[in-house]
């Protein structure tokens, strides 16, 4: 019952594939975040788009590349990762402009990414 | 310091209890308290937003002390279903993004 979704809900890849991530949301929201979660850890921020524009990169690896095609779409590409990148990766939206806001964010329900 | 601390549990109360989270953060200036909860292998749900004033949502309370810069949460007559981790999220300032604390993790036992 997310209004935040989010595909493939699993990925299984090798180190040498290229895969996408995708998450959508329909709440008009303007805002787009992409966070990683390891078990039994909170959230990590990745990455936080604002009016679709990249506004934070928390020094994440070049090995993931964002894309934020419209005010409804957040890609996450992946290429080369290694096995420590396997986690649940969340996308997550809010209303306002990402970091001006005291809206909550919302979150898709994650993909669950392996790295064999 | 952690920025946001929480006690990690777990907690393990019988159902019908009430139990309370604490969770503390250290800047001074935050201006944005959430409670979410996650259940195991999904995403962070949204439970209430903690105002100045305290608020309530059926059996939970959330309340906030900004002199002791903590906040708490409430759970009256504890359900089966409340089982889960528990994260206190803060927003510390104008344009920093939300932080999260490590999670307290409730399970009622029938």
């Amino acid at each position: 019952d997310t209004e935040v979704t989010q595909t493939p809900k699993h990925l299984v890849m090798g180190m040498t594939n290229k895969k996408s991530l995708k998450c959508e949301q329909h709440m008009g929201h303007r805002a787009m975040y992409w966070y990683k979660q390891k078990a039994k850890k909170p959230p990590e921020l990745m990455f936080v788009y604002s009016y679709e524009k990249l506004s934070i990169n928390e020094s994440v690896p070049s090995r993931f590349s964002p894309e934020c095609p419209n005010s409804s779409l957040l890609n996450l590409h992946l290429h080369a990762l290694q096995p420590e990148d396997s986690a649940l990766y969340l996308c997550a939206s809010s209303q306002d402009a990402a970091g001006l806001s005291n809206q909550p964010q919302h979150f898709g329900d994650g993909t669950r990414l392996s790295i064999l | 310091r952690k920025e946001v601390e929480q006690d990690p549990g777990p907690f393990n109360v019988p159902e019908g209890a009430t139990v309370a989270f604490n969770c503390t953060y250290s800047n001074s200036a935050s201006q944005s308290f959430f409670w979410y909860r996650q259940d195991c292998r999904k995403e962070p749900k949204l439970l209430m937003s903690v105002y100045s004033s305290g608020n309530e949502d059926g059996r939970f309370t959330a309340q906030l002390n900004r002199a002791s810069q903590y906040i708490s949460l409430l759970i009256r007559d504890s359900k089966l279903s409340d089982s889960a981790t528990y994260l206190c999220v803060v927003k510390p300032g104008s344009a920093r993004q939300l932080t999260f604390g490590s999670g307290t993790q409730l399970t009622v036992l029938p």
